[in-house]
């Protein structure tokens, strides 16, 4: 069985900070993994995701991810903050096993404090 | 380009009656379907997911159902609700199996608000 362990519900970030969220997961194969943002009363939008290829991701908004297998990781970073950063955050992991099923990571809300 | 709709966007109800959320997508053919809920303070649960029309799993049991009734419509159903049915409910498509994307991202729609009173 997989898992998704996001450390942290809540993380404030002074605007222009750097912003680090991380994301551990379990799993007995190789998975697919995911960061989606998640805006007030909206749906899921995804940011970056890992399948294959280069462990280093970048995604939309300034966002990058690193997949550490030796680490089970892959905690998104930006370098800079910015208030419409402001948001819940949720790490993602799938595998083929799993035919498309996500499983979701607890989130993380994003305040950035001007 | 594909495009996943949701309705309606909020919805209050009393406890014990019917409810039917309503997922359409459009620009794609065999997704794979899903909802979830996400109460509130909570993350996202799956609640169903679907492979293809009248093919329905369900991960948690509840007082809910689902139906696929066409290809790509997928409805959320209940006969009669409970106040721990309230929740953001979405609907996310994703690739079907065996296509280029399979295993890939999923798509979210704009969500259902239900309030339960």
């Amino acid at each position: 069985a997989q898992s998704v362990t996001q450390l942290g519900s809540h993380v404030s970030v002074s605007e222009g900070a750097l912003v680090l969220l991380r994301c551990n997961y379990s799993s007995s194969v190789p998975p697919y993994l995911f960061w989606y943002v998640q805006y007030p009363n909206q749906g899921l939008q995804l940011l970056l995701k890992y399948t294959t290829g280069a462990t280093l991701v970048k995604g939309i908004n300034g966002f990058e991810a690193e997949f550490k297998k030796s680490e089970t990781s892959f905690h998104l970073t930006k370098p800079s903050a910015h208030m419409s950063d402001a948001a819940e955050y949720f790490c993602a992991v799938s595998h083929p096993s799993s035919w498309g099923k996500l499983q979701f990571g607890a989130g993380t809300q994003v305040v950035v404090t001007p | 380009s594909q495009t996943i709709h949701q309705w309606p966007a909020t919805l209050v109800q009393p406890v014990g009656s019917p409810l039917s959320l309503e997922c359409t997508v459009e620009g794609t053919s065999n997704p794979n379907l899903y909802w979830y809920r996400q109460a509130a303070g909570r993350g996202l649960q799956l609640l169903f997911y679907s492979i293809g029309i009248g093919q329905i799993s369900s991960e948690v049991p509840q007082n809910l159902s689902a139906s696929r009734p066409q290809d790509r419509q997928f409805i959320l159903s209940s006969k009669k609700l409970l106040l721990s049915d309230s929740g953001f409910y979405l609907c996310a498509w994703s690739s079907p199996a065996g296509g280029p994307l399979m295993f890939d991202e999923q798509f979210f729609g704009p969500g259902t608000r239900l309030t339960v009173l």
